[in-house]
């Protein structure tokens, strides 16, 4: 166990359902992100959130929506997704402008798309 | 504009030689930290090092060790012995002063052979 965990491990669903996937940290860290990674290409930052707040927001398409209720729990929607948005989607947290130990990450959810 | 290339996509070498992963970057800040993340078949990133802009020096823990060399922009990782448990993708990764993003390389798939 890292300290960050992420629910659920694996997701499938239709491109017209509506799912969340969850994570929750248990560090005390005051920011969090969500990574995607998908087959052959590189981690792509998707969101941070720091303090709450969101800061960064890489030009995700609209039908990921974050969530972030307090420091510790960060979510994403997902509604009317594509097949190419299957991926590995990775948590992590850590002391946001600091660094020291990098990030913390949690397991992932492999999400398909069908 | 940060970039983390690793040229080596997939390497495959038998237990116990040596094996080095290369990391080349490339920031324009003075002061910057470098990472390498492991991530097993089990999906998790784990942090391996961070290290700063001003501290050249290089590191050994056990059977890893990191070469840091400023003047090539190069922050290569050496496997010492190794073991069939260190099979996974390895990630070399930047982060600017004062920002709570960490850029990634595209990872080395590394295989070791019994």
């Amino acid at each position: 166990e890292t300290g960050v965990t992420q629910t659920p491990r694996h997701l499938v669903m239709g491109m017209t359902n509506k799912k969340s996937l969850k994570c929750e940290q248990h560090l005390g860290h005051n920011a969090m992100y969500w990574y995607k990674q998908s087959a052959k290409k590189p981690l792509e930052l998707m969101f941070v959130y720091n303090f709450k707040e969101q800061t960064e927001n890489n030009s995700v398409p609209s039908r990921f929506s974050p969530e972030c209720p307090n420091s510790s729990h960060l979510f994403l929607h997902l509604h009317t997704l594509q097949p190419e948005d299957s991926a590995l989607y990775l948590c992590a947290s850590s002391q946001a402008l600091t660094l020291t130990d990098g990030y913390t990450f949690g397991s992932g959810t492999r999400l398909t798309v069908v | 504009a940060q970039k983390v290339t690793q040229a080596q996509t997939e390497i495959s070498v038998v237990e116990k030689e040596d094996v080095t992963l290369d990391c080349v970057y490339e920031t324009r800040d003075t002061t910057y930290y470098l990472f390498w993340y492991k991530q097993p078949p089990s999906g998790e990133l784990v942090f391996l090092i961070r290290r700063n802009s001003f501290d050249e020096q290089n590191e050994i823990s056990g059977r890893y060790s990191w070469n840091f060399q400023k003047s090539t922009s190069s922050f290569n990782f050496t496997i010492t012995a190794s073991q069939v448990v260190d099979s996974a993708v390895y990630f070399c990764a930047l982060s600017e002063a004062g920002d709570d993003k960490i850029i990634f390389g595209k990872g080395t798939r590394l295989h070791i052979l019994p």
